[in-house]
């Protein structure tokens, strides 16, 4: 089935590196995505990491993805509190039509306090 | 460069009305999505059109529900008669390609049905 898992609420300092896991369902996602959503505003791609890759490095943010355990994590460096948002990962399901269709997880929460 | 429009950003109605909201996707975008955003079901796809055809709409929740693409630049996700339950967030997204799940977000229709 789709079910794509995150906990819910991640409360940090600022300064201090920020961990969000994800677990998903379908291991012949091809790609797996991290967006964040500001208040009141649309969702926006952080970034992704293609299946056949453990690890990918933009800036302040690190991708691991472990897909014998089908889990997924960002890891934010010295957050700040701009960095306050909602944090959605998605994998990306190949329909018969040749589709991605993203399956969203629940999101989690980021609160970083000063 | 103009990211996806929607309209109206925040309708409230009375039950039984009929809505209508609007997007224009970002040009030469080819593919476009309806979401709905609440806090119970979280991120849910409702329809999908690919150059214009509902590619699909297995998503769409009831006959009440109903997307028009009439041409590359305009879609309407119409609700006929509305309910309390259709209270929600509605994101209209698009996409350069098919094939990837990078999406471009709207800012929402915020809709809440009294």
């Amino acid at each position: 089935g789709e079910d794509v898992e995150q906990s819910l609420f991640l409360s940090v300092r600022e300064g201090d590196s920020s961990v969000i896991n994800c677990t998903y369902t379908d291991s012949s996602s091809t790609y797996l995505y991290w967006y964040k959503q500001e208040p009141g505003a649309g969702l926006q791609l952080l970034t992704y990491i293609f299946s056949n890759m453990d690890m990918k490095q933009d800036q302040r943010l690190t991708v691991l993805l472990n897909k014998k355990d089908k889990h997924l994590s960002l890891r934010i460096a010295d957050t700040q509190t701009g960095d306050s948002a909602i944090y959605f990962c998605a994998e990306s399901m190949r329909m018969n039509t040749g589709f991605q269709k993203l399956v969203f997880g629940t999101g989690t929460r980021l609160l970083v306090s000063p | 460069d103009a990211g996806v429009i929607q309209s109206p950003r925040h309708e409230v109605t009375e039950m039984g009305q009929e809505v209508t909201l609007r997007c224009k996707p970002i040009s030469g975008h080819n593919s476009l999505f309806w979401y709905r955003q609440t806090m119970m079901r979280g991120l849910e796809l409702l329809i999908y059109f690919n150059n214009n055809v509902p590619i699909d709409d297995s998503g769409m929740p009831e006959d009440r529900f109903s997307a028009k693409m009439p041409n590359a630049s305009f879609s309407t996700l119409k609700i006929q008669p509305s309910e309390p339950r259709d209270s929600a967030v509605y994101f209209c997204a698009s996409s350069p390609r098919q094939t990837t799940g990078e999406l471009f977000f709207g800012e929402g229709s915020r809709l809440t049905v009294l």
